[in-house]
């Protein structure tokens, strides 16, 4: 049980192209999800919290007008990065979590993202 | 904030040698703590959890005790496998604003056992 799935597992957009990455959990309803962004050997980088049915909360420094976060049902979540730029290339992890205790949270495999 | 602070880099050692991976938190509030693993290409997985003060979680042979007056949760195993080999990440979940709760991750600590 509690699969998080993402989809595309990878993508490569040209520079100034949309990208829509896809979050699912496939057995259980998420109250929130969250989005990371992780550059290579390091850490996991809290994007912005979605809890469904409302606003995404960013964390500060990131530009809720670039990553437009979506989260319209207990089982979907969705992160578009518009008008990529190569800087936005990295690899983009999606978790989830049933509910707003403590609970453990459930990551998706990820998306690559590559802009050229 | 809250912050994790774990062993930074990479640990070496031998196939069925001992390890500890130390993990050091700070928050004010009471959090439950997590290790969690990833391999590369994947996302990270929970690989054990500790929800109270003095609670062990414990996984494939790894341990890690929730230690309030230290507010510690290492890492600790007898015996590494190859199969072991991953990055290890210490998360806290705390309450944040809005009665939700807010994960910090440590920096991660790739774990690379000699055969």
């Amino acid at each position: 049980g509690a699969v998080v799935s993402q989809h595309p597992s990878w993508v490569i957009c040209k520079s100034g192209t949309s990208v829509k990455i896809e979050c699912r959990s496939l057995d259980f309803q998420a109250t929130t999800m969250f989005w990371y962004r992780q550059f290579p050997k390091q850490s996991l980088m809290l994007m912005a919290t979605s809890n469904e049915g409302s606003k995404a909360t960013y964390e500060q420094g990131v530009e809720k007008d670039k990553f437009l976060i979506n989260h319209a049902s207990l089982t979907l979540s969705t992160l578009t990065v518009t008008s990529a730029h190569p800087e936005d290339s990295s690899f983009y992890i999606c978790s989830a979590r049933p509910g707003q205790g403590p609970y453990e949270q459930y990551f998706g495999p990820g998306t690559r993202l590559t802009v050229t | 904030g809250d912050s994790v602070v774990q062993t930074e880099g990479q640990v070496l050692p031998s196939e069925g040698d001992s390890l500890i991976v130390n993990c050091s938190y700070e928050t004010t509030q009471y959090p439950s703590l997590f290790w969690y693993v990833q391999y590369p290409g994947e996302g990270p997985q929970l690989h054990l959890k500790a929800m109270k003060a003095n609670d062990k979680g414990r996984n494939k042979g790894f341990e890690a005790m929730y230690r309030k007056e230290t507010t510690s949760f290492h890492l600790e195993k007898d015996s590494v496998q190859e199969s072991d080999s991953a990055v290890y990440f210490c998360a806290l979940s705390a309450p944040f604003s809005g009665g939700y709760q807010k994960v910090t991750f440590g920096i991660g600590t790739k774990l690379q056992v000699i055969p």
